[in-house]
Order: C-alpha cells, then sequence, then structure tokens
C-alpha cells in the first residue's frame, strides 16, 4: 500500500510570505500530481511532474519531484490571499489500464491579509 | 470546453436507501475513475473503467456499491442500502490513455452524500 505524507497538515501565513509543502513516500510513483481543492468542490490539477529531479513553475509555484520519485515539494513565492485552500499531493502507479492515484491527507493553506 | 459533471452535487438519503450517481467525463476522455473523499482526508480510489470495462476495484468498494459504464462514455455509482459511513463526498475524474495524457487526472465538482 502506497502512503504518501503532506506537511504541513495546516499553515496560517501572511500576505507575501514564501511557504513550502511536502510530500513524502516510501514508494516510488511513475508520476506525482498537485490539486488545489476548495471546500465543496473536486480538485483541480496544477501540474504533474514525471521525471526524477524535475522543476516545474508555474506563475509563483514551483513544484520539484524527487530525484527517486519518491517525494515532492510546492513552493509558493509571495502568498495571496487567492492561494488559500486545500493543498493536495498525488501520486500515480501507471499500469497498462490507467493512473490510480494515491493522495496524500492535504495541506490546508489560509493567507490573511 | 466542457469539464467533468457529476450529478446531482447534494443528496440526502435515509439509511438502508439506495442512491445513483452520474458522472459525465470529458468528451474524449476514455479513462474514468470514481474515488471518496471523506472529511478532512485526501481522496481514496474506489474504481476505474477504460472505455466500458471496469479493470479494478478498491477493497473499499464493498458490494453494496456498483459501478457501471455501459457505452464508455458516461458512469454511474451506485449504493445500495446506505449506512451512515457512506456519508462523503464522491468524485469522478477522467483522463484519456493518449502520449503525456494518461498522468492527468480531471475531476469533477462531486456528489456529497449525507446518509441521516
Amino acid at each position: 500500500t502506497q502512503l504518501l505524507e503532506q506537511s504541513p497538515q495546516f499553515l496560517s501565513i501572511q500576505e507575501g510570505e514564501n511557504l513550502t509543502v511536502y510530500c513524502n513516500s516510501s514508494s516510488v510513483f511513475s508520476s506525482l500530481q498537485w490539486y488545489r481543492q476548495e471546500p465543496g468542490e473536486g480538485p483541480v490539477l496544477l501540474v504533474t511532474v514525471v521525471t526524477g529531479g524535475e522543476v516545474k513553475k508555474l506563475k509563483r509555484l514551483t513544484f520539484q519531484f524527487g530525484d527517486a520519485r519518491k517525494d515532492s515539494s510546492l513552493h509558493i513565492t509571495a502568498a495571496q490571499p487567492g492561494d488559500t485552500g486545500l493543498y493536495l499531493c498525488a501520486g500515480g502507479i501507471l499500469t497498462g489500464g490507467g493512473n490510480k492515484l494515491t493522495f496524500g491527507t492535504g495541506t490546508q493553506l489560509k493567507v490573511e491579509l | 470546453d466542457t469539464g467533468v459533471s457529476q450529478d446531482p452535487r447534494h443528496k440526502i438519503t435515509k439509511r438502508g436507501q439506495n442512491v445513483t450517481f452520474r458522472c459525465d467525463p470529458i468528451s474524449e476522455h476514455n479513462r474514468l475513475y470514481w474515488y471518496r473523499q471523506t472529511l478532512g482526508q485526501g481522496p481514496e480510489f474506489l474504481t476505474y473503467f477504460q472505455n466500458e470495462a471496469q479493470l479494478e476495484k478498491s477493497r473499499l468498494l464493498s458490494d453494496r456499491f456498483s459501478a457501471e459504464r455501459p457505452k464508455g462514455s458516461f458512469s454511474t455509482l451506485e449504493i445500495q442500502r446506505t449506512e451512515q459511513g457512506d456519508s462523503a463526498m464522491y468524485l469522478c475524474a477522467s483522463s484519456s490513455s493518449g502520449t503525456f495524457s494518461p498522468y492527468e487526472q480531471y475531476f469533477g465538482p462531486g456528489t456529497r452524500l449525507t446518509v441521516t
């Protein structure tokens, strides 16, 4: 059974601060996705990383996939109130028929003015 | 660009009743996944389809749960004899088996089930 541990679970920061969320596992994944989820809504895909050591930037968000494809991090620069939400990492195992995702427990981020 | 849609968005039912949820994937996507999310947790995999074939079921999917995708387009998830422990958000996601796309799953808004 693959498990993904996210840290921290909760993060409350002021606008303009930087933050990093970590996603760790003892299992190797084919891919790693990051999602953001608002209350009462489904997760929205932010990024997919598939190569060990890969770094992707999406405006103020930087995503990194560990060299061994077991862990990932999400770094947000100059956080804004609009970044508030639940951030979920999900590791995928690609098989012949699909890509079953194992989700972390999530990091609840609150950015205050 | 039409995303994944789910119906209903909310369902309140009494314990012991049967409920059915529908998911319409992104039109060109041939893979469809069902997940369940309880409060404070990440989604947990339930089952998935490639076209009309159901390829894997989680042990979370008891015999009271059944999912179908009869024509390889929309899917239904039925829960029979609902229990209070079934209360959760049921999420559907779809993906394509194309070159890069198989990694990416796009989620619908979910169906929130409350069993009283």
